[in-house]
């Protein structure tokens, strides 16, 4: 089965705020992930990744958290928009094989 | 092309049918995957290509469903006297491959339905 897992499934936020996603992870050898986003009717799309020797990683208003202590990943994203509106999945990478993992995803809803 | 290609988008069979899915990856890379996703769930892994070796099946959930890919490049998903729970979107990315750790373009899916 699946082993990295989201706190929330769904999470609401008014525009121009920051969000936070958070993701558990439960395969302590895992050594890259990766935050993906799916609009409705759409494939996931790449937002950041990180690799294990990092504990963050910054994009443009976007910022990944790595906590391999606690096998705890976040994404935040700074002023959200209403394009933010999606699903948000964590992924690692199992086996080493380039084979990913994904969480069941976070729902995130933009209010205006 | 630019981007991964998956055909069709739309697929509805009658239970019972065969179906062949298609999937163009980037040109160039040498990993493919394929994933099935449920309707509000996450991303099933099913199977994985790397080049020229054995591919990675331990994702298929029964022996109605096998892939190929021929010549490293185009894969073929299909599925056999499907069943109403293969009903799904499936979804197929690449990536370069190479060292581990290297980030996964998907398509846009195909959405199938048996009835």
């Amino acid at each position: 089965g699946e082993s990295v897992g989201l706190h929330l499934p769904t999470l609401s936020v008014q525009e121009g705020d920051n969000s936070i996603i958070n993701c558990a992870y439960s395969n302590s050898a895992s050594d890259y992930f990766i935050w993906y986003k799916q609009e409705s009717g759409k494939g996931p799309q790449f937002i950041i990744d990180i690799r294990s020797n990092m504990d963050k990683r910054q994009g443009q208003r976007v910022t990944v958290l790595l906590n391999k202590t606690v096998k705890h990943l976040s994404l935040q994203i700074a002023a959200t928009q209403p394009g933010d509106s999606a699903v948000y999945f964590c992924a690692e990478n199992l086996y080493g094989n380039n084979r990913l993992a994904f969480g069941k995803g976070n729902q995130v809803v933009v209010i205006p | 092309g630019a981007g991964v290609s998956q055909s069709p988008s739309n697929k509805v069979t009658e239970k019972g049918k065969d179906v062949e899915l298609r999937c163009d990856p980037i040109s160039g890379h040498t990993a493919l995957y394929w994933y099935r996703q449920s309707l509000g769930q996450g991303l099933e892994f099913l199977i994985y290509f790397q080049g020229n070796s054995a591919p990675d099946k331990s994702g298929l959930p029964s022996d109605r469903f096998s892939a190929e890919r021929t010549g490293g490049s185009v894969s073929t998903l299909t599925i056999q006297r499907t069943q109403q729970e293969d009903s799904a979107v499936y979804l197929c990315a690449s990536s370069s491959g190479g060292a581990r750790g290297t980030e996964a373009f998907f398509g846009q899916g195909t959405r199938l339905t048996v009835v």
